[in-house]
């Protein structure tokens, strides 16, 4: 089967940083994706990682190790507006149609 | 900005009625996902579209559930007859061909009484 796991839920203090995990055992892999999606609204794109390592988008920075089947999502200066659930969703490649195998999704918390 | 446009934005109709969907891709964008997202998990794929081919249906309920992308722009998602069960939200999601980035519509909330 395939499968991603990442935690239910995480809280944090407005200012400080967050790591969400994702964990994957899928068919197969092409790359990672980082999804964010507010509570009544869409998912919205934050950042892909196709090769090993850390890529950098102004306070959200993703890594990725293809060996451990590991990624993560790291979000700096937390701000309130950063409250959302965040998606980690496995790019299978054309031999999956481009198709994303999503998470279940990790609720994040700011507090004040 | 181009976005995925979807309407309506909210849906609330009894069982054994039917509902219809309608999504419009951003511009240029071949592929055409509809996802159904109940609350508290991640997003399930119904149906891919690759221009007006059906890519990928097998999630799909055939039995109350069609899709159609006729002239491979703006796609409608139908259910008939709506079941207590169908009650989520129901994302519409665009591509360009063989890019592992979707840009996802604002969803319609469906609610089934």
């Amino acid at each position: 089967g395939q499968s991603l796991e990442q935690p239910s839920e995480v809280t944090a203090v407005e200012g400080a940083i967050v790591q969400i995990n994702c964990t994957y055992q899928t068919s197969g892999f092409y790359g990672l994706s980082w999804y964010q999606q507010h509570d009544g609204g869409a998912p919205t794109f934050l950042s892909y990682n196709a090769l090993d390592g850390l890529e950098e988008t102004g306070r959200f920075s993703s890594f990725l190790s293809r060996s451990d089947s590991y990624g993560y999502l790291l979000l700096q200066e937390l701000q309130m507006k950063d409250s959302a659930s965040y998606f980690c969703a496995v790019a299978g490649g054309p031999d999956s149609n481009y198709q994303l195998i999503w998470g279940a999704g990790t609720k994040l918390i700011i507090k004040p | 900005e181009a976005e995925v446009a979807q309407s309506p934005r909210y849906k609330i109709t009894e069982k054994s009625q039917a509902v219809a969907f309608w999504c419009d891709p951003i511009s240029g964008h071949a592929t055409l996902y509809w996802y159904r997202q109940i609350l508290g998990q991640g997003p399930e794929l119904l149906v891919q579209f690759q221009d007006e081919s059906v890519v990928d249906d097998s999630q799909l309920p055939k039995d109350r559930f069609s899709a159609e992308r006729l002239k491979g722009v703006d796609s409608t998602l139908k259910i008939q007859p709506a079941e207590l069960g169908d009650s989520a939200m129901y994302l519409c999601a665009s591509s360009f061909m063989g890019s592992e980035t979707q840009y996802f519509g604002p969803g319609t909330r469906l609610l089934v009484l």
